[in-house]
């Protein structure tokens, strides 16, 4: 059964540094999407992203954030400048069109340090 | 907003007795609902999706939901629950005029007894 891959599992930084989240997404699939759960909270929506823009994203999801597809295969979300409160599972989750379900990745444990 | 509830955050059942988790959400339209199913550190998996037609839908693993509209409820339910169920349980709402973002209730734990 095809399935959404993230890399790396963990992910150890230092506050301030920048960190890069990766997302194989399933293949034919359009619509892209990132979401993270604190630990001991609910999962939270951040961005979606289709035709290679954002169509929509939280309040979360400021300016020190960004995603991008850019070999059109892995879809990535970079976080500039680590903040300690960014510590969390970040979920990839991809569908095939919109309506269509979201299958999501093992996810990326951020710790920030 | 749009919002879902979770109202029980543990549940403790013994194996093989049934399960009912509940799940009540905030919606204009009609919604897409969904189940996800998380085991310690591990991803989400799908359950079971209600998009439109039979109320009464089937998943995988052995549970089933149903959709009621006048309770805007979507409880998950399986009638005899084994050890390997243990893990967080959320219900999700899909809000499909703001690119289908999934918003997602606070989870229930489900812990199984033997």
């Amino acid at each position: 059964e095809p399935e959404v891959t993230q890399t790396p599992s963990h992910q150890v930084t230092q506050m301030g540094q920048e960190v890069i989240l990766r997302c194989v997404p399933i293949s034919n699939h359009l619509y892209f999407y990132w979401y993270r759960q604190i630990l001991g909270q609910k999962v939270e929506f951040l961005v979606s992203f289709y035709n290679n823009e954002i169509s929509e994203k939280s309040e979360i999801f400021d300016d020190q954030f960004s995603v991008e597809r850019p070999d059109g295969s892995n879809f990535t979300l970079k976080i500039r400048s680590t903040k300690l409160e960014d510590s969390a599972m970040y979920f990839c989750a991809t569908a095939r069109g919109e309506g269509n379900i979201q299958y999501f990745g093992a996810g990326t444990r951020l710790s920030v340090l | 907003a749009q919002s879902v509830t979770q109202p029980d955050i543990h549940i403790t059942v013994s194996e093989g007795a049934s399960l009912e988790l509940r799940c009540n959400y905030s919606y204009g339209a009609t919604p897409y609902l969904f189940w996800y199913v998380q085991s310690p550190g591990q991803g989400l998996q799908l359950l079971l999706k209600y998009f439109s037609g039979d109320t009464l839908v089937q998943g995988i693993k052995g549970f089933e939901a149903e959709f009621k509209r006048s309770q805007s409820s979507f409880n998950l339910r399986k009638p005899s629950v084994h050890w390997s169920d243990a893990a967080e349980y959320f219900c999700a709402v899909g809000e499909v005029e703001y690119g289908n973002k999934l918003v997602f209730g606070a989870g229930t734990i489900l812990r199984v007894k033997s």
